[in-house]
């Protein structure tokens, strides 16, 4: 079965530096999802990568895929205390790019200090 | 509010009793997902719907749960003699045929059983 890695599994920063989060799959990528969710609540969808090398944006957050290296990479620049949340990485572990599922990372919790 | 809801939003109840939870999705989303998140781990895949349709089920459904979605809008999840290791967030998700690859999840029900 596929695993995510993700790291770090947590993370503080002071308000107004950037960061990176990384997941890494045990298995080849076919999508790579990135969700955030507030503590104790349901996940908000941030964005989707297919495409080896392919980047988003999404006001301050952009991800990467390396599809090579089986990994995606999630930034963010200037962070704010509205970014603290749980970031997961969730992929589709099927070749057939069905979507009928999402297999998920453990998650990187973020702190952000004013 | 349009998007997925579920209810109830807490649940205690004392090991061996029978507890329902149940998801509204989004308007004319065809599928929907129920997962399972317990702390610190990234959610679980539980089973899936495709209109009426339930087409795919996880080795972590025991016999003791059930999940319909008779009508193919709202889903429920049913489980029966409750145990400790039941305990856990039950997070339900929904997707629409344009965009398979979109989950949008509910704020979840976060289970005791004691």
């Amino acid at each position: 079965s596929q695993e995510l890695e993700q790291s770090p599994q947590s993370l503080i920063v002071q308000e107004g530096k950037n960061l990176t989060i990384n997941c890494t799959s045990s298995k080849t990528l076919y999508g790579l999802y990135w969700y955030k969710q507030k503590y104790g609540e349901g996940l908000i969808f941030l964005m989707m990568l297919q495409k080896g090398g392919e980047e988003k944006s999404h006001e301050k957050i952009t991800a990467k895929l390396d599809e090579k290296k089986q990994q995606s990479s999630l930034h963010i620049t200037a962070s704010q205390p509205s970014h603290a949340g749980i970031y997961l990485c969730g992929a589709d572990p099927t070749s057939s790019g069905g979507y009928q599922k999402v297999t998920f990372g453990t998650g990187t919790k973020l702190q952000v200090i004013p | 509010d349009t998007g997925v809801s579920q209810d109830p939003r807490h649940k205690i109840t004392k090991r061996g009793q029978n507890v329902t939870f149940r998801c509204d999705p989004i308007s004319e989303h065809n599928r929907l997902y129920w997962y399972r998140q317990t702390l610190g781990q990234g959610p679980e895949f539980l089973t899936y719907f495709q209109n009426e349709a339930q087409l795919e089920k996880s080795r972590l459904l025991s016999d003791r749960f059930s999940a319909e979605r008779p009508k193919g809008s709202f889903s429920t999840l049913e489980i029966q003699r409750t145990e400790q290791g039941d305990s856990a967030m039950y997070l339900c998700a929904s997707s629409h045929r344009d965009s398979w690859s979109t989950q949008y999840f509910g704020p979840g029900t976060r289970l005791l059983v004691l």
